[in-house]
């Protein structure tokens, strides 16, 4: 069955520090996949997708993401956090069959950022 | 800006009540979607529009129903509201990316309801 695994619920870190959100799939073929994210009573936002090429994808508010095809990898990262990127954060995977709408989402990782 | 409208951001209704959730976005997208959120289970998909009239079941729609009379308006119906429906409901758009499927998802605020 394709799935998203994010394997911690929760991530703690210092501001200034690097941080990092894990995500790995299991899909089929070669799936795109994209990370949100999600402050408190409020919907999700996309922050940054990969589709094909560079292998380290920049997005929104600083974060970027490695995709690692061998280890079927997408961890989110940013080289400094700040206390305001505490928030709920999901990787999503579309596989790419045509014809296919349907994006599967890994069960979200807390980030709390520590002033 | 994409915006993707959700009319009501709280709920809170009576078990079998009907309940209505509309959801309108404003930058002609193809595809709308309406996912439920539960705190361990992530998003999971009720029912996704790919086109006016045109509907797909998703992982979880039993108990659900949807209508898109209007490219822009997707409505999620719960035809009797039941208290294990109590959740946050979202609904989000995307744009049909000349066949690629690579759009990503714009997200309304959420509307959560809760059912007694």
């Amino acid at each position: 069955a394709q799935s998203v695994a994010q394997p911690e619920d929760q991530v703690n870190v210092a501001e200034g520090n690097p941080l990092t959100v894990k995500c790995t799939y299991s899909v089929s073929g070669n799936p795109y996949l994209f990370w949100y994210v999600q402050y408190p009573n409020r919907g999700l936002q996309f922050l940054l997708k990969y589709i094909t090429g560079d292998n380290l994808v920049k997005g929104s508010y600083g974060f970027e993401a490695e995709f690692n095809k061998s280890q079927t990898s997408f961890h989110l990262k940013k080289p400094s956090a700040l206390v305001s990127d505490s928030a709920l954060y999901f990787c999503a995977v579309r596989p790419p069959a045509s014809g296919t709408y349907k994006y599967i989402f890994g069960t979200g990782t807390r980030l709390k950022v520590l002033a | 800006d994409v915006k993707v409208t959700q009319s009501s951001r709280y709920l809170v209704k009576r078990t079998g009540e009907k309940v209505f959730l509309e959801c309108v976005q404003d930058m002609d997208h193809e595809n709308m979607f309406w996912y439920r959120q539960d705190p361990g289970l992530g998003l999971r998909l009720i029912y996704f529009s790919y086109d006016v009239k045109m509907k797909e079941k998703g992982d979880i729609p039993e108990g659900y129903s949807v209508s898109r009379e209007k490219k822009e308006r997707f409505s999620l119906i719960l035809e009797s509201a039941s208290t294990n429906q109590t959740s946050m409901y979202l609904c989000a758009s995307s744009p049909e990316a000349a066949g690629t499927n690579t759009g990503e998802l714009f997200f309304g605020e959420g509307s959560r309801l809760t059912v007694l």
